[in-house]
C-alpha cells in the first residue's frame, strides 16, 4: 500500500538551532512528495515539493528538504529555527487512484521552537 | 499564487440540520477538488474527490448521502453535511488542483460544531 510516515509526533528545538522533521514514504514508481505547514484553525500552506531533478529542494520561509531514494525519505530541514516556525507539519505523497492524482498525508509532526 | 477561498470558517448548527461549505478557486480553474476531514491533533483524511460536471467519488467508509458534494463550475465546489450529528463535528478542508504544475492549494478550513 502507498503511504507516508512521520515517525515523530513532536519535535522540540531551540530558536537559532537547526531543525529536521522526518518523513519516509512507500509508493510505487517515482514519488511526488510535498511538505505543508498548518497553523491552528487554518488550512495548509505549501512549503515545497519534489517532482524530479535535484535531490535538495528549497522552499518557502527558508525551509528545504532532501529527497533520498535509497532511504525512501524526504526530511524537512531549516538551518536556523524561529519561534514563529512552531506549527504542525505534514508530509504528503501523490498517489494515483480512481483516475485522480490524490495527496495522501502523514500523521503530522508538531514543531515547537523555544526561545 | 493560486488561492482557494473556503467559507464559512466557523459554523455551529443544531443536530438534524444541514450545513453547506463552499470552496472557490479565485485565480485558477479547479477541474478537480478534494475534500478532507481533520480530527483534533490528527492528520487529514480524504473524504471525496469532486470533479466538475460529474458525480463525486467517495473514499471507502464515507457516506455519500450524508456528505453531498456538488461541483457545478470550474471554480466552485460545495460540501453539504446533511442531518448533522455531534459526531460530524470536525475541521473540513478543501483543496483545488492544478494538474499542469502539480499544485494542490488548500482552503483555510471550516470548523463545524454540531450541538
Amino acid at each position: 500500500a502507498q503511504s507516508v510516515a512521520q515517525p515523530e509526533d513532536q519535535v522540540n528545538v531551540a530558536e537559532g538551532n537547526p531543525l529536521t522533521v522526518k518523513c519516509t514514504y512507500s509508493v510505487s514508481g517515482n514519488p511526488y512528495l510535498f511538505w505543508y505547514v498548518q497553523y491552528p484553525n487554518r488550512g495548509l500552506q505549501f512549503l515545497l515539493k519534489y517532482i524530479t531533478g535535484d535531490n535538495l529542494v528549497k522552499g518557502s520561509y527558508g525551509f528545504e528538504a532532501e529527497f533520498n531514494k535509497s532511504q525512501t525519505s524526504f526530511h524537512l530541514k531549516k538551518p536556523s529555527a524561529l519561534v514563529s516556525d512552531s506549527a504542525l507539519y505534514f508530509c504528503a505523497v501523490r498517489v494515483s487512484s480512481g483516475g485522480y492524482n490524490k495527496l495522501i498525508f502523514g500523521a503530522g509532526t508538531r514543531l515547537a521552537v523555544h526561545p | 499564487g493560486a488561492v482557494v477561498s473556503q467559507h464559512p470558517s466557523r459554523v455551529i448548527c443544531k443536530s438534524g440540520t444541514s450545513v453547506k461549505i463552499e470552496c472557490r478557486s479565485l485565480d485558477f480553474q479547479a477541474t478537480t477538488m478534494f475534500w478532507y476531514r481533520q480530527f483534533p491533533k490528527q492528520s487529514l483524511m480524504l473524504m471525496a474527490t469532486s470533479n466538475e460536471g460529474s458525480k463525486a467519488t467517495y473514499e471507502q467508509g464515507v457516506e455519500k448521502d450524508k456528505f453531498l458534494i456538488n461541483h457545478a463550475s470550474l471554480t466552485l465546489s460545495t460540501l453539504t453535511v446533511t442531518s448533522a450529528h455531534p459526531e460530524d463535528s470536525s475541521f473540513y478542508i478543501c483543496s483545488g488542483v492544478r494538474e499542469s504544475v502539480n499544485g494542490y492549494t488548500f482552503g483555510s478550513g471550516t470548523r463545524l460544531t454540531v450541538v
